[in-house]
This record gives C-alpha cells, structure tokens and sequence, in this order.
C-alpha cells in the first residue's frame, strides 16, 4: 500500500534511447511533481500537474515531456536520452491547490517517491 | 527569488546527543512554508516538520523541533537524542507565493556510536 510508487527502480540506458518513468499515487491527492537530483544531490523541480493541468514547468528541454492520464498517475517520457540526464528522479504529489488561492497550498506538504535512479551510458 | 542555504554540508554528532542543523531563507513573500526532508542512504525523501510563516509557535514533531526565527531568516533543525538511524542527509526547503518548493543542498549528518 506504498503512497506513491515509481517504476522502474533503476534505468540503465544508451544515449539516444526514449524511455518513460511512471508514477503513481494512492493518496487522494490533486497535484503531483516531477524533481530531478543530480550528483550533487541538489533537487530540482520540473514540473507539476494539478488534476492533469500543467502548472509549473521549469526551464526543462523539451526532450523530457510529462503525461497526466488521470490524477493519480503522472509519467515522465524523455527522448534522445543524453549523458547528462543521468540522475535520480523523484516523482511527488501534494493535497492540490488552486492557482487563484493566496496561501493555500503554501503549507501542503509533498510526499515523495522511492525515487528511479537513471544512468544513461 | 526564493533561496535556501545551508552552510553545513556534514555533521557529526554523539548517540543520544542533540544536534542542530541550520537553515537560512530568503525571500520577499509575505507568507510562505518551510519544510525540512530526511533522506537516508537507501534514497528516499521522508517528509519530517512543517513550520508556517504566520505560525506563534515553533513546530514539533516527536524528537524533531524547528527553531523558527523569522527576523533572521532561519529555520534550523533540532533533533533531540540522536539514534544511530537518524545518519543520513537533511534538506531543507521553502514554498511561497510561486508554490514550487526550493531545496537547499542538504547537510550530511553522520550519528557517532
């Protein structure tokens, strides 16, 4: 009954490849994320889909391309895989907010994924 | 802009001790949540305190506490009678007005038997 699922686990890859991470979440939630750790650690966000809308998306090459199908699922597609892609990505969800509120959403916390530990070579 | 620093990239601290661990923000967002993430070496990211901007109180949760100071910005962690588990790299992070939660580069705590 794990809250929100990732698959794979692990992706190892060559460079050129398309391959999709999917994410799923039994939370009840409306908004999920996608974030990016690279070697050093640091977290990115990517993107973030209230009820299948998009309603941020970073400064990400257009390579990478998420698809919402429903609330629950949020899957991450990335063509022509480059080394630099090689990192681990962390697919999270949150209750949902409106755009329109002022604070709601501000004190939502985000509950994240196992995470799926990609490695293009 | 929002940002997160922290300065402390290890720690290391005694069994049964506490340590603090620190968090400075900036930002220009009258109102705005800051987090603090657990992430043990197996990876995952483990949700552990939320402190409001508008919150009197500073937030606990079990041996977790957060030392809130608003006029300076900071937001450190405290973790009261460290245990063996609690070895592992700490994120903080901030959300405002634009709702994307910013990380800070982690501080790497390591818990001394």
């Amino acid at each position: 009954d794990t809250a929100v699922s990732q698959t794979p686990k692990y992706l190892v890859t060559q460079m050129g490849n398309d391959k999709s991470i999917k994410c799923e979440q039994n939370l009840g939630h409306d908004t999920m994320y996608w974030y990016k750790q690279d070697s050093k650690k640091f977290l990115k966000i990517m993107f973030s889909y209230n009820n299948k809308e998009l309603i941020i998306n970073e400064t990400v090459p257009n390579r990478f391309s998420p698809k919402s199908p429903d609330k629950a699922h949020l899957n991450l597609h990335i063509n022509s895989l480059e080394l630099g892609d090689s990192a681990v990505y962390f697919c999270a969800s949150s209750q949902g907010f409106t755009l329109a509120g002022e604070k709601y959403g501000i004190g939502e916390t985000q509950y994240f994924g196992p995470g799926t530990r990609l490695l293009v070579l | 802009a929002q940002k997160i620093t922290q300065t402390q990239p290890g720690m290391f601290v005694q069994e049964k001790e506490a340590v603090t661990l620190d968090c400075t923000y900036d930002t220009s967002d009258p109102s705005y949540g800051l987090f603090w993430y657990k992430q043990p070496s197996s990876g995952e990211m483990i949700f552990l305190i939320y402190q409001g901007s508008y919150d009197q109180q500073n937030a606990t949760e079990g041996r977790y506490s957060l030392n809130f100071q608003k006029a300076r910005k900071s937001a450190n962690l405290v973790i009261s009678a460290s245990q063996l588990g609690d070895s592992a790299m700490y994120f903080c992070a901030m959300r405002g007005s634009n709702y994307k939660l910013t990380f800070g580069k982690g501080t790497l705590l390591t818990v001394n038997p």
